[in-house]
């Protein structure tokens, strides 16, 4: 069956350190999408993109990294600059233009500790 | 910029009454809806969406929305809830280019038995 994964789970960080979290869809999507989500707050865009080896800034990007070096894979970074990197992330994909609408992925809880 | 603004933060109803959540978009032109649902720990589902046309969409789980444009609203209906209802449901807009959704900041609804 199609559809997008996050992996891992739950992911626990200690301060000063860079992780990654893993987002893999097999829905032969063009664009993906790096979601972060706090409680009361919704959804707010990290980063997305349309295309392979191109990304764009969402409304939250500062303390973040990503690559698109396949059309499959959108890997997000949580580098040691993001000062309150704590929370509920999700990946989503969807295509350019007709079908609106995204899948997502089942998210990733990420603890500093 | 697009904006979705979702006034209840919570909502309780009783299992068998009727549901409505509200949803109320800033947007010039004739927008681009989506109705999601989040179970706890999860990714999100799309319940419906709104693109033009019928002004009345229908979507999975018995849920439906209505597309007001002089209201500028976009209410999610359920005409009788099931306990397994009870989630967070969130309203989204695409936002310019490369089909950014932008969401609410969700309802949060509880069901008693």
């Amino acid at each position: 069956d199609g559809g997008i994964t996050q992996s891992p789970k739950y992911l626990f960080r200690k301060e000063g350190q860079n992780v990654t979290l893993s987002c893999e869809q097999n829905l032969n999507h063009d664009a993906m999408y790096w979601y972060r989500q706090d409680p009361g707050q919704g959804l707010r865009l990290i980063y997305y993109s349309q295309i392979v080896n191109d990304f764009q800034k969402g409304d939250i990007a500062e303390g973040y990294s990503v690559s698109r070096e396949k059309k499959e894979s959108f890997p997000l970074t949580v580098t040691s600059a993001q000062k309150n990197p704590t929370a509920f992330y999700l990946c989503a994909s969807g295509k350019v233009t007709g079908n609106y609408g995204y899948t997502f992925g089942s998210g990733t809880r990420l603890t500093v500790v | 910029a697009q904006s979705v603004t979702q006034p209840d933060i919570h909502i309780t109803v009783s299992e068998g009454a009727s549901l409505e959540l509200r949803c109320n978009y800033s947007y010039g032109a004739t927008p681009y809806l989506f109705w999601y649902v989040q179970s706890p720990g999860q990714g999100l589902q799309l319940l419906l969406k709104y693109f033009s046309g019928d002004t009345l969409v229908q979507g999975i789980k018995g849920f439906e929305a209505e597309f007001k444009r002089s209201q500028s609203s976009f209410n999610l209906r359920k005409p009788s809830v099931h306990w397994s209802d009870a989630a967070e449901y969130f309203c989204a807009v695409v936002q310019g280019g490369g089909n950014k959704l932008t969401f609410g900041t969700g309802t949060q609804l509880k069901v008693e038995l």
